[in-house]
């Protein structure tokens, strides 16, 4: 398997402009998780779906921040508008199922956002 | 709530010489913890994890960790660090509970290792 796929790999966008980063799990993963990675905070997770069904989105930090998953093999986190405070890596994983079931994330080799 | 505390934020070890990182953990009840690695500009790979069993866990790149419930530890261990185990160390919590697949992490631990 190719693992957890996610494009762009580097995005350099100014202030305002919407920013849209996608991400294919790998195949038969049913959890689908999204986190941001920053010096000041470290990672945090921003939200998860399983089967395509948001389960927890608490960690969006705001409303700027969405995030959709219309099939099993692809998703996308969307900032509108961006800000410089957004500047961040952004990674994708996938679980085969839940924690409780003793499954690994796995993780993508992430995006990695600037906002000017 | 949860929490995951890597006291160390960056250490430096000789190759050769052995390595442990520590990693405190709050949680309730039994917890899932896991290890894992990120090179820089990569993504986090899995080290090992701990959900159940035997406290000493073993896991790829030659490294291990122990789980010990009474000081609420999962340090990873390596008896001899190579040039390449250069990298950042997270370590994290996950509460298992069958409504969530949240995972805490700690804010990591940076290994530069000397010639």
């Amino acid at each position: 398997d190719a693992g957890v796929i996610q494009s762009p790999r580097h995005e350099v966008t100014e202030m305002g402009q919407e920013v849209t980063l996608r991400c294919k799990p790998i195949s038969g993963h049913d959890y689908l998780f999204w986190y941001r990675q920053t010096m000041m905070r470290g990672l945090e997770l921003l939200i998860y779906f399983n089967n395509n069904v948001p389960i927890d989105d608490s960690g969006m930090p705001e409303d700027r921040f969405s995030a959709k998953m219309p099939n099993a093999s692809f998703s996308t986190l969307k900032i509108q508008p961006s800000e410089p405070r957004d500047s961040a890596v952004y990674f994708c994983a996938s679980s085969l199922s839940h924690l409780g079931k003793g499954e690994t994330q796995y993780f993508g080799p992430g995006t990695r956002l600037l906002v000017l | 709530a949860q929490s995951v505390t890597q006291p160390d934020i960056h250490i430096t070890v000789s190759e050769g010489a052995s390595l442990e990182l520590r990693c405190n953990y709050s949680y309730g009840a039994t917890p899932y913890l896991f290890w894992y690695v990120q090179s820089p500009g990569q993504g986090l790979q899995l080290l090992l994890k701990y959900f159940s069993g035997d406290t000493l866990v073993q896991g790829i790149k030659g490294f291990e960790a122990e789980f010990k419930r009474s000081q609420s530890s999962f340090n990873l261990r390596k008896p001899s660090v190579h040039w390449s185990d250069a990298a950042e160390y997270f370590c994290a919590v996950g509460s298992g509970s069958s409504n969530t697949g949240k995972l805490i992490f700690g804010q990591g631990t940076t290994l530069q290792v000397k010639p």
